[in-house]
Parts: structure tokens; sequence; C-alpha cells
């Protein structure tokens, strides 16, 4: 059953607390991207990589971080320098970043700051 | 700075109508239009995409219509039923030299189609 696979669902952050968002697919591609879904904003993009070991900084990188180490993760960082980090954060891929390829979106973590 | 506008922000439909829901965008360097359907706590998925050399593309109920010299393209959902209830999003890709291809969104639009 291929995908993409976001953890956790839901995630509860103290402030000033660093939190570490899972991004896993087994799809063989090649790009994935970070988005960040607030209300009435659409997606915004946060971080993306096309391919390993390397990645770009999106519109809204500020407070964030990434790594790409292995073609099929690419973890996101809500480190506490974001001064407003509760949103639905939405991971993707696509075959390449080198086309308009459709991008494939895992189902979200919802992260809320307490 | 939003390079895609989406309207409305709502929509209400009576089932069997049909949606239409409209996207302008400004830089003249984007060539991929791609419109996601999101359920509620899900990711979004492609419904269908439009490249700028076609003005129209249909699959289904669901149809893109393409406007390169207004800058505008909008989707239409013809015969809309309640399970077509979701938030819609255009979008819009450009290939930059060196980082490659990325998507601008609009802001979304919730329907909702009445039973």
């Amino acid at each position: 059953d291929g995908g993409i696979t976001q953890s956790p669902k839901y995630l509860f952050r103290k402030e000033g607390q660093n939190v570490t968002l899972s991004c896993e697919q087994n799809l063989n591609h090649d790009a994935m991207y970070w988005y960040r879904q607030d209300p009435g904003q659409g997606l915004r993009l946060i971080y993306y990589s096309q391919i390993v070991n390397d990645f770009q900084k999106g519109d809204i990188a500020e407070g964030y971080s990434v790594s790409r180490e292995k073609k099929e993760s690419f973890p996101l960082t809500v480190t506490s320098a974001q001064k407003n980090p509760t949103a639905f954060y939405l991971c993707a891929s696509s075959k390449s970043v080198w086309s308009p390829n459709e991008q494939f979106f895992g189902p979200g973590t919802r992260l809320t700051v307490l | 700075q939003q390079q895609v506008k989406q309207s409305p922000q709502s929509l209400i439909v009576q089932k069997g109508g049909i949606s239409i829901i409209n996207c302008a965008y400004e830089n003249t360097a984007f060539d991929y239009f791609p419109w996601y359907q999101q359920f509620p706590g899900k990711g979004p998925a492609l419904l269908i995409a439009i490249r700028p050399d076609v003005s129209e593309k249909k699959e289904g109920r669901f149809t893109i219509s393409f406007n390169k010299s207004a800058k505008q393209f909008s989707l239409h959902i013809m015969d809309s039923q309640p399970g077509d209830s979701a938030t819609y999003f255009c979008a819009a890709g450009e290939l930059e030299e060196t980082s490659g291809s990325r998507l601008t969104f609009g802001e979304g639009t919730q329907l909702t189609v009445n039973p």
C-alpha cells in the first residue's frame, strides 16, 4: 500500500519546546515538501527537497528546520523561534521537482501549542 | 504576497446544480494549474490539472476553463453531489531554473452541496 504517512496525527507542545513532525513516503519520489495550512490562507510552503541531502527554503521557513538523510524521509522540526506554530502541517511528495508533477499529500499533523 | 487569488471563500449549492470556483494569478511564468480537493482532517488530493496551451479540460463532472489573456482559470463541477462537499484549492506552478518546480496555492473555497 503506497503512500505518505505522517505522525503523529495530533501533537501538543508547550511554548519554548522544539518538536519534530515525521513524514515518510514509499512512492520512490525524489521531491518532498512541507506545507503549513491555516484557516483562510491556503497552503504555504515551508521547505522542499529535490533530492537526498539537499533542501530549499520555501515562503515561510523562519522558525523551522528540515533534514533529508534518506529518500523516503523528510522530518520537519518546529523550533521555539516559530512565533505562531499552531497549525495543520502537511507533507507531500512528487516524482521530481524538475517538472510540474502531481503532488501527493499525507494526512497531516495538527500541532497545538499550549 | 498572494500570487493566486481564489473566490468565493465559501459556496453553497443545491444537489444537481453547477459549482463554479474562480482563480486569478499575476505571475506569467506559471505554466501548470492544478485543482486539489480536501476533505476535513485529510490531506488534499489532485482533482484535475491543466497546462496553458489548452483552454479547457474535462474529466467526468469536473471541468477546468483557462483564460491565458485574462490570467484566470476556473473549476466547474456539474451535477454537484453532497459527496462533493469539501474544500477546493487552486494552485499554480512555475519551474525555476535552480530550485525546480513549486506550487503556489489559492486561499481555498469551502463547498457545501445541500441534498
